[in-house]
């Protein structure tokens, strides 16, 4: 069964403009990582963010986590076209020592030149 | 590049065949997890090698099994192919095997069953 869950599902913009896409999760987690994928390819990590961290930022981007309401949020600003890509969260269950990920379905995100 | 590669690209066969999927780790990395990626889904977790041992498995059939080798390289091999076997299959490295550290993943392989 799926842990995380990312909204929306599509999100379309253009250039220029910022994507914020979400992610909500069930149960407690230890961290919790975005990845990008093109096109059905591999998964490129962005982030990582542990439960004990509220912010953290990566260039464009900046991830936010709420333990509280169990949700991160996944911040691209400035968006450009190469950005257009699948976004998953994926995160582990708190007291868990293997490193299993869980995924969401993602959001898919076009940014229009 | 993340440093992990898989092979092959793209492979299809038949219901019923047995096939062998290969994945080489990131230098340094001795922990390799294998994921299935259902299309319009997440990967979901198969299972994962720590130090050549089993370390962990999803909510799949024995005939998934898996290797790992002296030099950290690892194998998926799936049994008795079903048509719903068919997704992008993908490996991702770590280092130490536990929760917390990022994992970096393969290409991918995309299996195909008729």
């Amino acid at each position: 069964s799926q842990q995380g869950e990312e909204d929306p599902q599509a999100l379309s913009i253009q250039e220029g403009e910022n994507a914020t896409m979400n992610c909500s999760y069930k149960t407690s987690i230890n961290n919790l990582q975005w990845y990008r994928q093109n096109s059905g390819r591999g998964l490129v990590h962005l982030i990582l963010i542990r439960s004990n961290e509220r912010e953290k930022h990566s260039g464009r981007l900046r991830v936010t986590l709420d333990t509280s309401k169990k949700s991160s949020s996944l911040l691209i600003t400035a968006s450009r076209a190469a950005d257009t890509a699948s976004y998953f969260c994926a995160t582990d269950f708190m007291g868990s020592t293997l490193g299993r990920l869980y995924f969401g379905r993602g959001t898919q995100l076009t940014v229009w030149p | 590049e993340t440093g992990v590669t898989q092979s092959p690209t793209h492979l299809i066969k038949t219901r019923g065949q047995q096939v062998t999927l290969r994945c080489s780790s990131q230098s340094g990395h001795n922990t390799v997890s294998w994921y299935q990626q259902a299309l319009g889904q997440g990967p979901q977790f198969i299972f994962q090698y720590y130090r050549e041992e089993e370390n962990g498995r999803g909510n799949f059939p024995p005939r998934f099994s898996g290797l790992q080798f002296p030099n950290y390289s690892s194998e998926l091999n799936v049994n008795a192919l079903e048509l719903d076997d068919s997704a992008l299959y993908l490996c991702a490295s770590t280092q130490g095997g536990g929760a917390g550290e990022t994992q970096y993943f393969g290409p991918g392989t995309r299996l195909l069953v008729l």
